[in-house]
């Protein structure tokens, strides 16, 4: 059973704070990783992916990954009450292109 | 450019009934196509995996004589569901991975059909 781990939260920060959300895989052959923010009553829209070891930078965005801890992270940078949303963490595993998601964690930015 | 849509964005039944939810690929050709349900407060489960052509796969738990998959194109897959129940009340939102894509990792979700029975 693949199973990917996140605190649900409800995470709160104060505007222009740093928001660090974590997530944890159980399947050691994941391949790539990813992290999608979903608004309410919205579908997933996707930040980034990675699939090497260390870190990846888009603009306010930061993903971590350390595969031997099997441990994913996002920073979002200078937090904005429009990044209050859920973040879902994703796994793929294998050759599949399937994703097997997290349960979400919910994040406040208060203004 | 890739943009993928999902008709009906809702949907109200009287259960019993059948209702049928498109996902199109607008774009470009998605040689497969991913289906997830989500409930309230809860995240996305996959419930199955269609390529064109061919039959769906379905994951564990998900019944196949219930949820009736069709990919007959490149750029169109349907999900009937079947018999509707209060219970199938969900948010239904597909995913389309491009043909020919460089990166396996790309796909690109649809804006999600609420389904609600009555």
């Amino acid at each position: 059973q693949k199973e990917v781990e996140q605190n649900s939260g409800p995470l709160s920060v104060p505007e222009g704070a740093i928001a660090s959300l974590n997530c944890t895989y159980s399947d050691r052959g994941s391949q790539s990783f990813f992290w999608y923010r979903q608004y309410s009553g919205k579908s997933p829209e996707l930040i980034m992916f990675i699939y090497s070891n260390g870190d990846k930078e888009d603009g306010r965005f930061t993903a971590q990954l350390n595969k031997a801890s099997q441990y994913v992270s996002l920073l979002i940078r200078d937090s904005q009450p429009s990044d209050s949303a859920t973040y879902l963490c994703a796994v793929r595993s294998g050759s599949a292109r399937q994703l097997t998601f997290g349960s979400g964690t919910q994040l406040t930015v208060l203004p | 450019g890739a943009v993928v849509s999902q008709h009906p964005s809702w949907v109200i039944c009287k259960s019993g009934t059948s209702v049928k939810i498109e996902c199109r690929s607008l774009d470009f050709q998605a040689t497969t196509m991913f289906w997830y349900r989500q409930f309230p407060k809860q995240s996305l489960m996959l419930m199955a995996t269609s390529n064109e052509g061919s039959k769906a796969t379905y994951e564990q738990g998900v019944e196949k004589d219930k949820f009736l998959i069709n990919h007959a194109s490149l750029t169109l897959s349907t999900l009937t569901v079947t018999s509707a129940h209060p219970e199938d009340s969900s948010f239904y939102i597909c995913s389309a991975a491009p043909r020919g894509s460089r990166s396996y990792n790309e796909q690109f979700f649809g804006p999600g059909t609420r389904l609600t029975v009555l």
